[in-house]
């Protein structure tokens, strides 16, 4: 079993949708939590962290389920400008342990 | 504040070459993680330097080396390249929150490579 597991996508969708990403982890000891976006040849930047049971941000809610090792992003009212590849990011330690990236999911919103 | 950069941005090289990438870390942060991602995949991490001490490292042969500097620069060497290295190299520095356990981690825009 991999070690970060993402929906494949991609997932194309018409602007002003709901869509929601899901992503499994291996390691039950896992302590961090991560969503990163990546734009078309840049590198990923954090879109939120998700360190308990999960948090909100403007149109971007984040889940984290410990007992089923299971993270969710959902993205209300899509728009144009979140085109991109989620990708699911776990820290398996606390502090600088190097980060675990799932392969990525991409989404095309579609005007 | 500039944050991470790397050097160069894209670059072209032949199998058998090898190249050397440099990243500099976000002012402050003594801790540079490299990771390569290849196309279509999720980046992997190669190995981490602290102190000028490799301190962890992933499942990468050692054609992969690299070297951290005093003022936490650091360089990620990679000998006899060969097709399957052609992917972009992204360099992270971080530090750690005091008492929180967590870290903040930037990425720089990475280094693309091509082996031909």
């Amino acid at each position: 079993r991999k070690e970060v597991e993402q929906d494949p996508g991609p997932f194309n969708v018409p602007e002003g949708a709901t869509v929601a990403f899901n992503c499994t982890y291996s390691n039950s000891a896992s302590q961090s939590f991560f969503w990163y976006r990546q734009d078309c040849r840049k590198e990923p930047k954090l879109l939120m962290s998700v360190y308990s049971s999960g948090n909100e941000d403007g149109r971007f809610t984040a889940q984290l389920n410990r007992a089923s090792q299971y993270i969710s992003l959902l993205i209300r009212d899509s728009k144009l400008s979140d085109s991109a590849t989620y990708l699911c990011v776990v820290n398996p330690n606390s502090g600088n342990t190097p980060l675990v990236f799932g392969k990525g999911t991409r989404l095309s919103v579609i005007a | 504040d500039a944050g991470v950069t790397q050097s160069p941005t894209h670059l072209i090289k032949t199998r058998g070459q090898q190249v050397t990438l440099r990243c500099s870390p976000k002012s402050g942060h003594d801790t540079v993680s490299w990771y390569q991602q290849a196309l279509g995949q999720g980046p992997q991490f190669i190995f981490q330097y602290y102190e000028e001490e490799e301190r962890q490292r992933g499942n990468f042969p050692d054609r992969f080396s690299g070297h951290q500097f005093p003022n936490y620069s650091s360089e990620l060497n990679v000998n006899a390249l060969l097709l399957g290295d052609s992917a972009l190299y992204l360099c992270a520095s971080s530090l750690p929150l005091p008492g929180t356990g967590r870290n903040t981690i930037y990425f720089g825009e990475g280094s693309w490579l091509t082996v031909v």
